[in-house]
C-alpha cells in the first residue's frame, strides 16, 4: 500500500524557516518524479515544487522560488522542503504528492502556520 | 501559466440527480506525446484530494462508475449520474501537461 507521511510543520514567525519532511512507503520511490502542493485555509490548491527521480531537476512556483528548496534521500525514501524567508501567504496546509502529471497519491498534509 | 475555469463555483444537487462540472483550460492540454493531462480531484474536509479520473476520461480503481470525464476541445467535463450523500465536496480540475500544473478555482457540491 503506497503511504505518504508528512511532518515537520508548525507554528513559525514571518522571515523564520522550517523543514518539512515527507516519509514515503510501498513503493519504489527512487523511479518517481515528487511533489509538493499547497493549500491555503479555506482556499484551492497550488503546486510548489517538483524533483525529478534522481534528485538532479528540481522546479518551482514563482512565489516560492529563491526561498524554498526541494530535495530527496533515496535511501531513506523521503522528501523534503525547506521553506526559508517565510511569509504569512505561505500558511496553508503542505502536501506530498507522488508524481506530478496526474498524482494519484497524497499523503495527509502538515499545516505550516506564519503568524507573529 | 495555464488558468483553468471552473463553473459552477456552486452547485446544489438533489440526491439521485444528475450533476455537471466544467473546466476550461487557457490553453490546449495536448502534450507532445499525445497525452491531455487533465484531472478531476474530490476532496472532503480536513481530507487530502482524492483522484477521480485521470488523462479526460480515465476513472481510477475504486471510483464508482456514475463519474465520468469527458472533453470538447478545450472544455473539459465531469458527470455524474446520480449524485449520492457521500459525493459532497468540493471537485478541483487539475492540469498536468505544463509547468506549473494548475488547479481550477473548485466547485463546492452540496445536497439540497
Amino acid at each position: 500500500e503506497v503511504q505518504l507521511v508528512e511532518s515537520g510543520g508548525g507554528l513559525v514567525q514571518p522571515g523564520g524557516s522550517l523543514r518539512l519532511s515527507c516519509a514515503a512507503s510501498g513503493f519504489t520511490f527512487s523511479t518517481y518524479w515528487m511533489s509538493w502542493v499547497r493549500q491555503a485555509p479555506g482556499k484551492g490548491l497550488e503546486w510548489v515544487a517538483k524533483i525529478k527521480e534522481d534528485g538532479s531537476e528540481k522546479y518551482y512556483v514563482d512565489s516560492v522560488t529563491g526561498r524554498f528548496t526541494v530535495s530527496r534521500d533515496n535511501g531513506k525514501n523521503s522528501l523534503y522542503l525547506q521553506m526559508n524567508s517565510l511569509r504569512a501567504e505561505d500558511t496553508a496546509v503542505y502536501y506530498c504528492a507522488r508524481e506530478v502529471r496526474s498524482p494519484k497519491y497524497w499523503g495527509q498534509g502538515t499545516l505550516v502556520t506564519v503568524s507573529s | 501559466d495555464i488558468v483553468m475555469t471552473q463553473s459552477p463555483l456552486s452547485l446544489p444537487v438533489t440526491l439521485g440527480q444528475p450533476a455537471s462540472i466544467s473546466c476550461r483550460s487557457s490553453q490546449s492540454l495536448v502534450e507532445t506525446d499525445g497525452n491531455t493531462y487533465l484531472n478531476w480531484f474530490h476532496q472532503r474536509p480536513g481530507q487530502s484530494p482524492r483522484r477521480l479520473i485521470y488523462k479526460v476520461s480515465n476513472r481510477d480503481s475504486g471510483v464508482p462508475d456514475r463519474f465520468s470525464g469527458s472533453a470538447s476541445g478545450n472544455e473539459f467535463t465531469l458527470k455524474i449520474s446520480r449524485v449520492e450523500a457521500e459525493d459532497v465536496g468540493v471537485y478541483y480540475c487539475m492540469q498536468g501537461t505544463r509547468w506549473p500544473p494548475t488547479f481550477g478555482q473548485g466547485t463546492k457540491v452540496e445536497i439540497k
